[in-house]
């Protein structure tokens, strides 16, 4: 069974930093993009970062380009977001998706329950 | 970007009814870039339909998605409790993946 676990979610303040992990098992893991989904509360879905199979070329949405790095750990079927400066508006559940195909822009066939991050003072 | 429009913004209907939820794209794209995700309350997004009419593994053949160009429809035929969620479409054609802000159905 394909299962997708996030952790690292938590309270942090504006401009400190986060790490998400998403902990992948039941499939090929390197053979599949992942990607990163956010919902903030009562608000729809907002893609945040995806990475390629194999060659792992990452993509970012422009809110969070030059702060957030998406990154896999092929031998311990692991993806991880590291989060930085973050802001007020980062708050939301973040959810990690497996990518039916080795490109990232394809669909997102098995979600993780996802962890949350509340950024505030 | 293509930004995805989707209508009504909230649906109530009885069990056994038809459903149709609809989503509009700002530009055009081939059909199969795009899906459909189910998220009951408090509970992740799940895959419907992928490339526009394609259901994922699991689902009832109550669902069904049609469409193409710039706009795509959602059909659940019969109704039942469980189909009370959240239904987006997404389009994965081009950066950023975008989603529509969602249909509310409720069955009541």
């Amino acid at each position: 069974e394909v299962q997708l676990v996030e952790s690292g979610g938590g309270l942090v303040q504006p401009g400190g930093s986060l790490r998400l992990s998403c902990a992948a098992s039941g499939f090929t893991f390197n053979n599949y993009a992942m990607a990163w989904v956010r919902q903030a509360p009562g608000k729809g879905l907002e893609w945040v970062s995806s990475i390629s199979g194999g060659v792992a070329s990452t993509y970012n949405a422009d809110s969070v380009k030059g702060r957030f790095t998406i990154s896999r750990d092929s031998p311990k079927n692991t993806l991880s977001l590291q989060m930085n400066s973050l802001r007020v508006e980062d708050t939301a559940i973040y959810y990690c998706a497996k990518v039916a195909a080795t490109w990232a822009y394809y669909y997102m066939d098995v979600w993780g329950k996802g962890t949350a991050v509340t950024v505030s003072s | 970007e293509i930004v995805l429009t989707q209508s009504p913004g909230t649906l109530s209907l009885p069990p056994g009814e038809r459903a149709t939820l609809s989503c509009r794209a700002s530009h055009s794209f081939t059909s199969t870039y795009f899906a459909w995700y189910q998220q009951r309350p408090g509970q992740a997004p799940r895959l419907l339909i992928y490339g526009a009419s394609s259901r994922a593994t699991g689902i009832p053949d109550r669902f069904s998605g049609s469409g193409s160009g710039t706009d795509f429809t959602l059909t659940i035929s019969r109704l039942e409790p469980e189909d009370s969620a959240v239904y987006f479409c997404q389009q994965y054609s081009s950066s950023p993946y975008t989603f529509g802000q969602g249909t509310k159905l409720e069955i009541k």
